[in-house]
């Protein structure tokens, strides 16, 4: 079964660049959630969409934005990029307003910033 | 406050034994629903179980289950007949009400599975 996928898997930035992660959900998903994972932390809700809309937000930076496309993928842009921000970036995709709304991640990109 | 509480920074299990991670959260919603992801060394998010808050019955998936115990607001993940390839990072998540569907995590319990 096809699953969600992210690009690139690895990325390494210097600080104040800045850094695009894509997302391309399971077919049929129609929303999309990203999260960010710090060394040794758990994950925290960054920002998701619905239907190209943003639905929900949570701790995401103003250097950072996100939209979803026409294809329901997504974009994560990063700007002025710091040390803070090397952490791995997780996208996920559900089924939108489905009881269950079981969110299956992609494989992460892993952000290293120097 | 902490939403979701693991408790377990990390345990042992003999293979082929059961274990039990345990998981309790926080919430005022009625409606929510409770998940369990795991987190091998390769760092991918798999998911594992999900339980509603309205589900009378444990969930179940092949050789996980799902403890849920509504009054104790507890949600504990049980692996039966442990293998090598269970030891990873677990983690207990929630998705609060019917508004949002971000899903806040727990700290996760790491499990090492011994031969």
């Amino acid at each position: 079964a096809a699953g969600v996928i992210q690009s690139p898997r690895h990325l390494i930035k210097e600080k104040r660049e800045t850094a695009t992660l894509k997302c391309y959900p399971i077919p049929r998903h129609d929303t999309v959630y990203w999260y960010q994972q710090g060394p040794g932390q758990d994950p925290q809700f960054l920002i998701s969409f619905y239907e190209k809309m943003q639905s929900d937000k949570g701790s995401i930076p103003d250097r950072f934005s996100a939209q979803q496309f026409s294809d329901y993928h997504s974009e994560l842009n990063m700007s002025s990029l710091e040390l803070g921000d090397s952490a791995l970036y997780f996208c996920a995709s559900s089924p939108y307003r489905v009881a269950k709304n079981i969110q299956y991640f992609g494989a992460g990109t892993r952000l290293s910033v120097l | 406050a902490q939403k979701i509480t693991q408790t377990q920074p990390g345990m042992f299990v003999q293979e082929k034994e059961a274990v039990t991670l345990d998981c309790t959260y926080d919430t005022s919603d009625q409606s929510y629903g409770l998940f369990w992801y795991k987190q091998p060394s390769s760092g991918e998010m798999i998911f594992l179980i999900y339980q509603g808050s309205y589900d009378e019955q444990n969930a179940t998936e092949g050789r996980y289950s799902l403890n849920f115990q509504k009054a104790r607001k507890s949600a504990n993940l049980v692996i039966s007949a442990s293998q090598l390839g269970d030891s990873a990072m677990y983690f207990c998540a929630m998705r609060e009400g019917d508004s949002s569907y971000k899903l806040i995590f727990g700290s996760g319990t790491r499990l090492l599975v011994r031969p």
